[in-house]
């Protein structure tokens, strides 16, 4: 069982917003402001999207953002394309030198 | 721009220590303010953050894996290396080998080694 939790799964339409959930806990979502979120298409290794919550490598499209309430942390992904598809996990710091991930969210573009 | 790739052994007997090595190319490993450190992935689970290197001081992100873990630098073959002792079953996971400039996120990655853990 990950540390911090995300839904198995979520799909929409090309064009469309959607909205990825990490919820953690007091000990690390909701006390640091370091929420990474990783995109993985299936056999590749993990690509970071976003890093300290809302900040977004070079490179990276900004239809990408992130944010953050209490002990969740969401991902946003508008204009959604086809090549989105792919597994999407979020990570937190929680304190000393533990890193935490969720178990992961499959999007599917319908 | 700094590339990485995971070498290693596949299959790991149980019991026995699972030994990873990840070449930095395009750059050097004392290139930067990076830590150097190891991931996992359990076959259809999520990202398990093993350990990392930072300024050569060796971090475990897993209390649980604390224990079994060794992860060194080689600077003057400019890779790094991850020893896992007494493994199991459960240990059986592509590992990855990553770099973090910082804020706690890898933002560089090699492309991962399946390594089966099984006699």
């Amino acid at each position: 069982q990950s540390a911090l939790t995300q839904p198995a799964s979520v799909s929409g339409s090309p064009g469309q917003s959607i909205t990825f959930s990490c919820t953690g806990t007091s000990s690390d979502v909701g006390s640091f402001n370091f929420v990474s979120w990783y995109q993985q298409h299936p056999g590749k290794a993990p690509k970071l999207i976003i890093y300290e919550g809302t900040n977004r490598p070079s490179g990276v499209s900004n239809r990408f953002s992130g944010s953050k309430s209490g002990n969740t942390a969401s991902l946003t992904i508008s204009g959604l394309r086809a090549e989105d598809e792919a597994e999407y996990f979020c990570s937190s710091y929680a304190g000393g030198t533990i890193m935490v991930f969720g178990g992961g969210t499959k999007l599917t573009v319908l | 721009q700094l590339q990485l790739q995971e070498s290693g052994s596949g299959l790991v007997k149980p019991s026995q220590t699972l030994s990873l090595t990840c070449a930095v190319s395009g750059g050097s490993l004392s290139s930067g303010d990076y830590s150097w450190g190891w991931l996992r992935q359990s076959p259809g689970q999520g990202l398990e953050c093993i350990g990392y290197n930072y300024r050569d001081g060796t971090n475990y992100c897993s209390p649980s894996l604390k224990s079994r873990v060794i992860i060194s630098l080689d600077r003057s073959k400019n890779q790094f290396s991850l020893n896992l002792i007494s493994v199991t079953a459960a240990d059986t996971a592509v590992y990855y080998c990553a770099g973090a400039s910082g804020g706690w996120a890898f933002d560089i990655w090699g492309q991962g080694t399946l390594v089966t853990v099984s006699s």
